[in-house]
């Protein structure tokens, strides 16, 4: 079956520019999460969602970052005026059922920033 | 915030060599989980472990869980040039929320 696909791969914007990234998660999967993995590092939890509401958006880093999951399948992540720091990749990750320990989660291949 | 540390962060080894790779952490967890990262990828689980001083194995790896829950190990024998990749450990809360370590970049030479 299809795993996680996310679009664009790749996105080069100018600075103040805003940019919308998708995420399309395993067919049926519960829970959606977005994270944000900058060069040399692992992964930072950016928000979480459960169907179609947002139960966790404490790793947003600034409000101009916006996530929403309207009908609990498609998530997109959207940010607001760019600026360079938020150059990274946009990692997208969904599970089968409702949040708990240990549960698989399973990545898409994430969409690279950059911001000029 | 809970900080997983691991180390080291980049080790480059000939094929046939084996190696461990550590994540520790000063608090609890209720579960870890090793991933590994290839470029231009998302990471892909390995192994999830729940008990402390629990020991999975798989194939040529080797996984343990500490005996309070804060610190793991993978161990590879014989590696080989497609082991080569980004290692990272996650830890879990009740909550289900992970933590990643800024992981191990393993090369492995042929």
């Amino acid at each position: 079956g299809a795993g996680v696909s996310q679009s664009p791969r790749y996105k080069v914007a100018k600075r103040g520019q805003d940019v919308a990234l998708r995420c399309d998660p395993i067919s049926g999967h519960v829970s959606l999460f977005w994270y944000q993995q900058a060069l040399g590092q692992g992964p930072e939890f950016l928000t979480y969602f459960q169907n179609e509401a947002q139960l966790d958006k404490s790793g947003l880093p600034s409000d101009r970052f916006f996530a929403e999951r309207p009908e609990g399948s498609v998530s997109t992540l959207k940010i607001q005026r760019t600026q360079q720091e938020d150059s990274a990749v946009y990692l997208c990750a969904s599970i089968r059922r409702g949040i708990r320990a240990g549960e698989t989660q399973y990545f898409g291949p994430g969409t690279r920033l950059l911001v000029l | 915030t809970q900080l997983l540390e691991q180390s080291p962060q980049f080790l480059s080894i000939q094929e046939g060599e084996n190696l461990t790779v550590y994540c520790n952490s000063s608090s609890v967890f209720s579960s870890l989980q090793w991933y590994r990262q290839e470029p231009g990828e998302g990471p892909v689980l390995l192994v999830t472990v729940v008990t402390g001083g629990e020991v999975k194995k798989l194939k040529r790896l080797t996984f343990q869980f500490g005996d309070a829950r804060k610190d793991s190990s993978l161990h590879i024998t014989a590696a080989q040039p497609g082991d080569t990749g980004l290692y990272l450990c996650a830890g879990n809360t009740n909550a289900g929320k992970s933590t990643f370590g800024d992981g191990t970049t393993l090369t492995v030479k042929p």
